[in-house]
């Protein structure tokens, strides 16, 4: 079975640019996460879906950042403009159902922002 | 928020040890999650154990929520067991807000 799928793998661009990270669910899967990773922070929730619906957004750290989820088998994070600070890994994470389910992990899209 | 806690936040173990891996959490949970981030980056789902004990080969994980803990047991380690290890609870009550814990670096050497 697919796992959950995040594309690209690595994106450097310069500061101001905008990015956009992509992500595909495990199908049948109706919550999605959006996560992202740094050394000084550690793993932090971002935004979180359920049935393409935003659920809760207050870990998206300024306006600079939107996500969106069209479809059930998609959802985009958008930084724009980027700086250098939004440099991480960013991962997406996919369940079945809202709560008391586990959360399956992509590979991380890794951002670096020059 | 809730807060969690793991212990040790550093493990170097000889090839064929055990270990045992514990997670404090501050609040009554949900769920609680096991995950192992391997060097690549990967986040792997080793466990989902809210409560009990559970196996799955070298592995085994056991959550006493009464008592706000869970343990991960690592038994005759092998260098592929190196990497991070992340426990992940979510409130009770509350949907998949899920925090993560800062991890226990694992390094099994040869």
């Amino acid at each position: 079975d697919a796992g959950v799928i995040q594309s690209p793998r690595h994106e450097v661009t310069e500061m101001g640019q905008e990015v956009t990270l992509r992500c595909k669910p495990i199908s049948g899967h109706n919550s999605l996460f959006w996560y992202r990773q740094t050394m000084m922070r550690g793993l932090e929730l971002l935004i979180y879906f359920n049935n393409n619906v935003p659920i809760d957004d207050s870990g998206m750290p300024e306006d600079r950042f939107s996500a969106k989820m069209p479809n059930a088998s998609f959802s985009t994070l958008k930084i724009q403009p980027s700086e250098p600070r939004d440099s991480a890994v960013y991962f997406c994470a996919s369940s079945l159902g809202l709560t008391n389910q586990p959360q399956h992990f992509g590979d991380g899209t890794r951002l670096s922002i020059l | 928020g809730i807060q969690v806690e793991q212990s040790p936040p550093d493990l170097i173990l000889q090839e064929g040890a055990n270990s045992t891996l514990r997670c404090n959490f501050s609040d009554s949970v949900n769920n609680l999650q096991w995950f192992h981030q391997n060097p690549w980056g990967q986040l792997i789902n080793l466990f989902y154990i809210p409560s009990g004990t559970k196996q799955n080969g070298r592995l085994s994980a056991t959550t006493v929520a009464t008592e706000r803990y869970s343990l991960l047991y690592i038994s005759s380690s092998q260098t592929t067991d190196s990497g991070v290890y992340f426990c992940a609870v979510n409130l009770y009550g509350g949907y998949q807000k899920v925090t993560f814990g800062t991890g226990t670096k694992l390094q099994v050497i040869p």
